[in-house]
């Protein structure tokens, strides 16, 4: 099992440009959930989804939507790139909402200039 | 929303020392994770320990979830140990609001 696959690894984008980033998992998980890192911090939730078709927002939704066509699917779109959106973004998932481990990709590292 | 306090922010060691992280948290959990973020950014998942003991190899951890605190241990640490130590909760009743992290502590073993 690959596990949870983002891609790309590296981006850098300009001022208002738009990118979606890529996340897939192979294990059926049905939870799917984005956080961004900012430098010297812990990771906050930007968006979670329980299912195709069900996402909602997390602490940090703004300038970002996601959609859930598949299970194995969970992408992040950025419409318009702002300074403020340069960041870490690690994509995660989880079975379902029993007691278990939320399982990580290794990240899409963005800048904006 | 849960809070989660993770001290020491920093700590310097030299290589064989031994440490004790600290991660307190404000309410009940159901979920609560150590995660330790490498120098190339990933982030390793240590342990899955909302209650109870679990060791692997030198890292141990117990969480305590009545007093609302869990500890990782590291022995007789090694320069490959450096990084930062994230503790990360999931509030009991949360549904699927996903983690909250602390701060992190950063970890810097020498030689």
């Amino acid at each position: 099992n690959a596990g949870v696959t983002q891609t790309p690894k590296f981006r850098i984008l300009k001022i208002g440009q738009s990118m979606t980033l890529q996340c897939t998992q192979d294990m059926n998980h049905n939870y799917m959930y984005w956080y961004r890192q900012d430098p010297g911090m812990g990771l906050k939730l930007i968006y979670y989804s329980v299912g195709a078709g069900i996402t909602d927002k997390g602490e940090v939704p703004n300038g970002y939507n996601v959609s859930r066509s598949t299970t194995e699917d969970f992408p992040l779109r950025l419409e318009l790139a702002a300074p403020s959106q340069t960041s870490v973004y690690f994509c995660a998932s989880r079975i379902d909402s029993s007691n278990q481990p939320q399982h990580f990709g290794d990240g899409t590292r963005l800048s904006i200039l | 929303g849960i809070q989660v306090e993770q001290s020491p922010p920093d700590l310097i060691l030299q290589e064989g020392a031994n440490s004790t992280l600290r991660c307190n948290f404000s309410d009940s959990v159901n979920n609560l994770q150590w995660f330790h973020q490498n120098p190339w950014g990933q982030l390793i998942n240590l342990f899955y320990i909302p209650s109870g003991t679990k060791q692997n190899g030198r890292l141990s951890a117990t969480t305590v979830a009545t007093e609302r605190y869990s500890l990782l241990y590291i022995s007789s640490s090694q320069t490959t140990y450096s990084g930062v130590y994230f503790c990360a909760v999931e509030r009991r009743g949360g549904g699927a609001d996903g983690l909250t992290f602390g701060k992190g502590t950063h970890l810097i073993i020498q030689p």
